[in-house]
């Protein structure tokens, strides 16, 4: 099975800077879907990048795909401390039940 | 509302106490899911169910058990519980696995003593 790993493990940034976080995984993919968390509540769809794709905004989020490098990052431009939370990536291979979380990006930014 | 919604939100038991956490959504999603959060160890799947009768294993189904008789109802059973089961669940459904966006219950926390 397949399952990205974040990176780093945390971030911790001013608010007003860019948060760059990274997913790796190991084989082809259909998509990568990147998730937000706030602490101990459910999963929040961020965006849903195709294989084909090599970039996709969603208002200050840029992702971005590496299909020859296995990655992608998630970009948070102008960050909030409304942004403070657990960032997932979730590689999908199209086979099986094949999407799985990592441990994720915790992301801090501090007013 | 599209929703998915779990019950209980928190719940604390002992050892070896039957309990059923349910889970619904009102979306009309084929695909629905179980997962689990621990420290460190991210999210890990129980069980996911493809549509109605149709049920598989996850990474960590030990200790657990679900149906899906309804489209809309997905509930995690938990036939003995022990510590080790301690956790933050969550209940998940999306039109299909993995094309699309997946939508997150609330999160039920259970403790078992």
């Amino acid at each position: 099975s397949q399952q990205g790993e974040e990176d780093p493990q945390a971030l911790s940034i001013q608010e007003g800077e860019n948060a760059t976080m990274n997913c790796s995984y190991k084989t082809s993919i259909n998509n990568l879907q990147w998730y937000r968390q706030n602490s101990g509540r459910g999963l929040v769809h961020l965006i849903l990048i195709r294989s084909n794709e090599r970039e996709k905004h969603s208002g200050r989020l840029r992702v971005t795909l590496d299909t020859s490098k296995k990655s992608s990052s998630l970009l948070i431009t102008a960050s909030r401390a409304a942004d403070t939370a657990s960032y997932f990536c979730a590689p999908f291979n199209g086979l099986g039940n094949d999407m799985r979380f990592g441990a994720g990006t915790r992301l801090t930014v501090k007013p | 509302e599209a929703q998915v919604t779990q019950n209980p939100r928190y719940l604390i038991t002992v050892t070896g106490k039957k309990l059923t956490v349910t889970c619904s959504q009102n979306m009309n999603h084929e695909y629905m899911s179980w997962y689990r959060q621990d420290p460190g160890l991210g999210l890990r799947q129980i069980y996911y169910s493809m549509n109605v009768e149709v049920t598989d294993k996850g990474d960590v189904p030990e200790g657990y058990k679900v149906s899906r008789k309804e489209k809309r109802n997905f509930p995690l059973i938990l036939e003995s519980p022990s510590p080790n089961q301690t956790s933050l669940y969550f209940c998940a459904s999306s039109l299909d696995r993995g094309k699309n966006e997946q939508f997150f219950g609330p999160g039920t926390r259970l403790t078992v003593l």
